[in-house]
């Protein structure tokens, strides 16, 4: 069972376009929704993340905007560049058995043609 | 410089060989993870850890083995029970207190594994 899922799959934009990556959740005692970056051959790495309480985080170009009615997160890349071409990655975690684990989305490729 | 080191890069396993990864880190993190990473699945979870001489089975653990002996370590065995072993493993360290800090992941640079 897939607990986070992810759409699209993969995406192209162009120079200075909006990606929009979306994400829908089903377990309720998820409290911390953090998004990676991972660039090929490399690990990921935590790019932006927020908690329930908030409806939207911005941090310079990246925005996750947050509707817990809707069991859904976005992030919204503004102004996208080349060098954000890689795979992202939606997360979500909480006490799940006693523990805190990750639990993350397929992933989409992002490739911004210059 | 902080950060989790693994090694190799890339590995090799031959038909009925076990294979060990490595995975260190300088974090002083409690809690260690291993993740499988295959096109289009995402990350998913093999095992993890949250202290010293303590694991537990994430959602894809058998044909895997671990062991946690000390903090700053956590190497992955695939043994030769794993048949599809191709993908690429991540290892991954977090605080296991505090409000978000014990939320937060950090990941190694990964290795390759393929089979002969």
């Amino acid at each position: 069972q897939q607990q986070v899922k992810q759409s699209p799959q993969s995406l192209i934009v162009q120079k200075g376009g909006i990606s929009i990556i979306n994400c829908a959740y089903e377990n309720t005692a998820f409290d911390y929704f953090p998004w990676y970056q991972q660039f090929p051959g490399k690990g990921p790495a935590l790019l932006i993340a927020i908690r329930p309480d908030v409806s939207e985080k911005k941090e310079g170009r990246f925005t996750i905007s947050f509707n817990k009615s809707a069991k859904q997160f976005s992030l919204h890349i503004m102004d996208s560049q080349p060098g954000d071409s890689a795979t992202y990655f939606c997360a979500a975690s909480g006490a799940q058995g006693g523990s805190e684990k990750l639990v993350f989305g397929k992933g989409m490729k992002l490739t911004v043609n210059p | 410089d902080g950060g989790i080191t693994q090694s190799p890069k890339y590995l090799f396993r031959k038909e009925g060989q076990n294979v060990t990864l490595s995975c260190e880190q300088n974090l002083n993190h409690d809690a260690m993870y291993w993740y499988r990473q295959d096109p289009g699945q995402g990350l998913r979870l093999i095992y993890y850890s949250q202290i010293v001489n303590d694991f537990q089975k994430g959602d894809i653990a058998e044909g895997y083995s671990v062991s946690r002996e000390k903090k700053e370590s956590f190497p992955l065995t695939v043994t030769s029970a794993q048949k599809n072993p191709t993908a690429f493993y991540l290892c991954a360290s977090s605080r296991t207190s505090g409000p978000i800090a014990k939320n937060i992941q950090y990941f190694g640079a990964g290795t390759r594994l393929s089979v002969l």
